[in-house]
C-alpha cells in the first residue's frame, strides 16, 4: 500500500530552526508537496521538490531523496505565526495526491 | 493562483438529511476536486469533478452518498446524503492541474461540517 510518515507532533521555540521529516512509500513518484495549514483554514502550498536536493524559499527550505524515500521541512528564524500543521504530500505514478497526516508544529516564546 | 470560495463555511445538520456544499472558482478550470480532512488525520480525495462528465470517485465513495455537480468550468457542488455522525468532517474544495507544472493546489476554505 501507499504510505505516508511524518511526525504527529514538534515543538519548537521563536527564533530557532526546526526540521520537520516526511518519509514515504508510493506507487511511483512525480514529485512531493510541503503545505502549510493554519487551524481552521485551508492548506496552502510551500514548496515543491521533484529532483533529489534542497530547494530553497526564504526562512523555508524543503529537501527530497528519493533513493530514500524521504524529504524534510526545514524552516528557520521561526515565529510565532509559524504555528500550524504541515503536510506531506506524494504524487504518485497516476498523478493521485497521497496526504501524510501532517505535522503540528507548536511554537514557544 | 486560484481564488476560491465555498459555502456554508460551517453547519451543524441532523442524522438523516442532507447538506450541498457549493465552490466557485475566479477562473476556468478544467479539474476541481473534494476532499474530506477529518479531525488530526490527512486529507482523503472524495472525487474528481469533471466538467461535461460524471465526477470520477475514490474507493470509498460513491455517487449516492456524495453525488457531485460541474455545471461550469467555475463551479461545483457537493451533497453529502442521508448524513450520519460519521459524516462530521471538514470538506474541501480543490482546483490545480496536479500533472502540470508543480501540480500546486489551491484550496477554498472548507465547510466544516458536524452532524447530531
Amino acid at each position: 500500500g501507499q504510505n505516508i510518515d511524518q511526525p504527529t507532533e514538534m515543538t519548537a521555540t521563536e527564533g530557532a530552526i526546526v526540521q520537520i521529516n516526511c518519509t514515504y512509500q508510493t506507487s511511483g513518484f512525480n514529485g512531493l508537496f510541503w503545505y502549510q495549514q493554519h487551524a481552521g483554514e485551508a492548506p496552502t502550498f510551500l514548496s515543491y521538490n521533484v529532483l533529489d536536493g534542497l530547494e530553497e524559499k526564504g526562512r523555508f527550505s524543503s529537501f527530497l531523496s528519493r533513493s530514500k524515500g524521504y524529504s524534510y521541512l526545514l524552516l528557520k528564524e521561526l515565529q510565532m505565526k509559524d504555528s500550524a500543521s504541515y503536510l506531506c504530500a506524494v504524487m504518485d505514478s497516476n498523478y493521485q495526491l497521497i496526504w501524510g497526516a501532517g505535522t503540528k508544529l507548536i511554537i514557544k516564546p | 493562483s486560484a481564488v476560491i470560495s465555498q459555502k456554508p463555511s460551517r453547519d451543524i445538520c441532523q442524522r438523516g438529511t442532507s447538506l450541498t456544499i457549493q465552490c466557485q472558482v475566479d477562473s476556468q478550470v478544467t479539474m476541481m476536486f473534494w476532499y474530506r480532512q477529518q479531525p488530526g488525520q490527512s486529507l482523503t480525495l472524495i472525487a474528481t469533478a469533471n466538467q461535461g462528465s460524471e465526477a470520477t470517485y475514490e474507493s470509498g465513495f460513491v455517487i449516492d452518498k456524495f453525488p457531485i455537480s460541474r455545471p461550469n468550468l467555475t463551479f461545483s457542488t457537493l451533497t453529502v446524503s442521508n448524513m450520519s455522525p460519521e459524516d462530521s468532517s471538514i470538506y474541501l474544495c480543490s482546483v490545480g492541474s496536479p500533472g502540470v507544472g508543480t501540480g500546486e493546489l489551491f484550496f477554498g476554505e472548507g465547510s466544516r461540517l458536524t452532524v447530531l
